[in-house]
């Protein structure tokens, strides 16, 4: 998996509390991506980040909020999550605006 | 925007034949596309990508083929083995909007039969 790490894999959580995702990398790639996965949808985007701190919102960002402090970590958090929410999350690096690598994956469950 | 769609959800293939998955894209100034494959339980796996200044590209038993008058690009696979058997992603970029958004179509269930 292109030396990208997600953790958790698996998390259940009631709705309301908020839960952050991490996404750990190791090829010092500049780009990194939060998608969602779900049936009938395919991958969507979250958000994404182009440098440490420089982040940008993709196509279903509401309810969600990253940060990136470090090169090597994005983290996406779920401020109050929502049975909406459950999905599997993949991380996906970059190191130009194109070929992009992914992740394990985390599968959320919102109950 | 984009929107990318793949004409068969699923498709059966018999061991050894030739796979042929296709996928079509809205957007004429989209100029680089990818294929991925999704093991059950992995994250998608990065195949093979094409430019669009180039209208085919070979890889290992694989090869795509983009037709950027009809907005149509296909992954063909040679000798198809049970470790293909996987859901395949085209994803597509408009690389000069400044966009760092890949749009993805829904992917291709490829079933090989022993």
């Amino acid at each position: 998996d292109a030396g990208i790490t997600q953790s958790p894999r698996h998390k259940v959580t009631e709705t309301g509390t908020p839960v952050t995702l991490r996404c750990h990398q190791t090829e010092n790639h500049r780009y990194m991506y939060w998608y969602r996965q779900d049936p009938g949808h395919g991958l969507r985007l979250i958000h994404y980040s182009y440098g440490v701190k420089d982040t940008d919102k993709g196509e279903v960002s509401d309810g969600y909020s990253v940060s990136r402090s470090k090169t090597e970590d994005f983290l996406l958090t779920l401020e109050s999550a929502t049975s909406s929410q459950t999905s599997v999350y993949f991380c996906a690096i970059s190191d130009s605006a194109d070929e992009q690598y992914f992740g394990p994956g985390t599968r959320l469950t919102v109950t | 925007g984009e929107s990318v769609g793949l004409h068969l959800p699923t498709l059966s293939v018999q061991e050894g034949d030739n796979s042929i998955i296709n996928c079509a894209y809205s957007n004429s100034a989209s100029d680089y596309f990818i294929w991925y494959k999704q093991e059950s339980g992995k994250g998608p796996q990065f195949i093979i990508d094409i430019r669009s200044n180039m209208d085919k590209r070979q890889g290992q038993r694989v090869t795509v083929l983009l037709n950027k008058t009809v907005k149509h690009l296909s992954l063909q696979i040679a000798a198809t083995q049970p470790g293909d058997s996987a859901v395949y992603f085209c994803a597509v970029l408009n690389s000069g909007a400044g966009s760092y958004q890949l749009t993805f179509g829904k992917g291709t269930k490829l079933s090989v039969i022993p």
